[in-house]
């Protein structure tokens, strides 16, 4: 059973517009939630973390929410750029868990 | 270029066989690591590795046999595969095991078992 769930297996949006990722989790232990992101032929790369101990961080266009009471968090994109098409990956850790769980991946796809 | 290193990129490989598949980092690292992404899956931990010692073994079958010779280069050796070992196979590293540390990939291995 996924412990982090990524629904959208993809995403289409609007070149400039804002893009919206979302990411479930089922273990209230899960302290610390990082987006990756990964470009074809490439491995992911890190993009943006947050700690449970706050509720937004922001880096540049790139902003992640947390909403703990609904174990749910989002990640997004302002405005949004073709060079952001990519596939997201969302992934948790904490309490028993000491290694990251991942989600499945949205693929964000940028239209001009 | 993230600094992490595999070859091969691709690799076709019936179930009878055996190959390796290799891993380098240039980054200074003490951690590294191996995931298998299934298509439409999740990332699963493979194995992990912290100043060449192993910390971490997801219960992996035994046709997977990892090494770790020294904090820059990781092995997987393969043998005896199946289809459904078939995904793409990332290497990672980092400065610690804290997942507060940044996990650097290389551009992964695709496997084909057929």
């Amino acid at each position: 059973d996924q412990q982090v769930k990524q629904n959208s297996p993809s995403l289409s949006v609007q070149e400039g517009r804002i893009s919206i990722l979302n990411c479930d989790y089922t273990n209230s232990m899960f302290d610390y939630f990082l987006w990756y992101k990964k470009y074809p032929a490439e491995g992911p790369t890190f993009l943006i973390s947050i700690s449970s101990i706050k509720d937004k961080n922001e880096d540049g266009r790139f902003t992640v929410f947390l909403n703990k009471s609904a174990k749910h968090l989002s990640l997004h994109i302002v405005p949004s750029q073709p060079g952001d098409s990519a596939v997201y990956f969302c992934a948790a850790s904490g309490g028993s868990n000491y290694q990251l769980i991942w989600g499945a991946g949205t693929k964000l796809i940028i239209k001009p | 270029e993230t600094g992490v290193t595999q070859t091969p990129r691709h690799l076709v490989m019936g179930m009878t066989n055996k190959k390796s598949l290799k891993c380098e980092q240039h980054l200074g690292h003490n951690a590294m690591y191996w995931y298998k992404q299934s298509a439409k899956k999740p990332l699963e931990l493979m194995f992990v590795y912290n100043f060449k010692e192993q910390t971490e073994n997801n219960s992996v079958p035994s046709r997977f046999s990892p090494e770790c010779p020294n904090s820059s280069h990781l092995f997987l050796h393969l043998h005896t595969l199946q289809p459904e070992d078939s995904a793409l196979y990332l290497c990672a590293s980092s400065q610690g095991t804290s997942l507060h540390y940044e996990q650097y990939f290389g551009p992964g291995t695709r496997l084909t078992v057929t």
